[in-house]
């Protein structure tokens, strides 16, 4: 069964500061790769998806594929408070069947 | 353009009883899934169709869990018998071809 792991769990940071978070999945043959933001009580919204080893930037959010190490990472620069939320990462293993894999999302909050 | 609509918002029942839950996809759509989103997790597909067909509906508790989608529209996802394990927020989502857009969600609170 496919695996996506989300660390960390939570993370704080400083309005402005970068903020960092990883995903890592198991399967290196997988086709797509998405990050959502939940706010709460609220549905999920895509911030960028990528599918190529690499950088793909969509406003302040950036996110880093790397199929070796089987790692997929989002950066978000300068963030404000309403940045805050639950991020999720999702894998698509098979882009014929469209069925996405969740990570348990980390929680991140912003201070001013 | 009107997004994917999930009614009821928020259902609070006792274990042992039937809910339902309604959603309406974006227009045009013919990929239609169901996910289960427990208290700090991510969401886990139930089921999805295409059309009014089911594709795969392996992760669906099939003794108390059903979903509908009759005319390859709308669909409706209903529990019987419901248990304190069900609590979650239920989220919809539609797609043509590969992006996949998402419901506000239903959440269950069962007692």
């Amino acid at each position: 069964q496919q695996k996506v792991q989300q660390s960390p769990e939570s993370l704080t940071v400083s309005e402005g500061a970068m903020a960092s978070l990883n995903c890592t999945f198991s399967d290196r043959s997988s086709d797509n790769f998405r990050w959502y933001r939940q706010h709460s009580g609220k549905g999920l919204e895509v911030l960028v998806s990528i599918f190529s080893d690499g950088e793909k930037e969509e406003g302040s959010f950036t996110a880093h594929l790397n199929r070796a190490s089987l790692h997929v990472f989002l950066h978000i620069r300068e963030p404000q408070p309403s940045d805050s939320a639950l991020y999720l990462c999702a894998v698509i293993y098979n882009t014929n069947t469209g069925k996405l894999t969740f990570g348990d999302g980390t929680v991140l909050t912003v201070k001013p | 353009e009107a997004g994917v609509t999930q009614s009821p918002r928020y259902a609070v029942l006792q274990e042992g009883q039937a809910v339902s839950f309604w959603c309406d996809p974006i227009s045009g759509h013919d990929t239609l899934y169901w996910y289960q989103q427990p208290r700090d997790q991510g969401p886990q597909l139930l089921v999805y169709f295409r059309d009014e067909a089911v594709i795969d509906n392996s992760q669906l508790p099939s003794d108390r869990f059903s979903a509908v989608r009759p005319k390859g529209t709308n669909s409706t996802l209903k529990i019987q018998s419901a248990k304190q394990g069900d609590t979650a927020t239920y989220l919809c989502a539609s797609s043509f071809r590969y992006e996949q857009y998402f419901g506000p969600g239903t959440r269950l609170t069962v007692l």
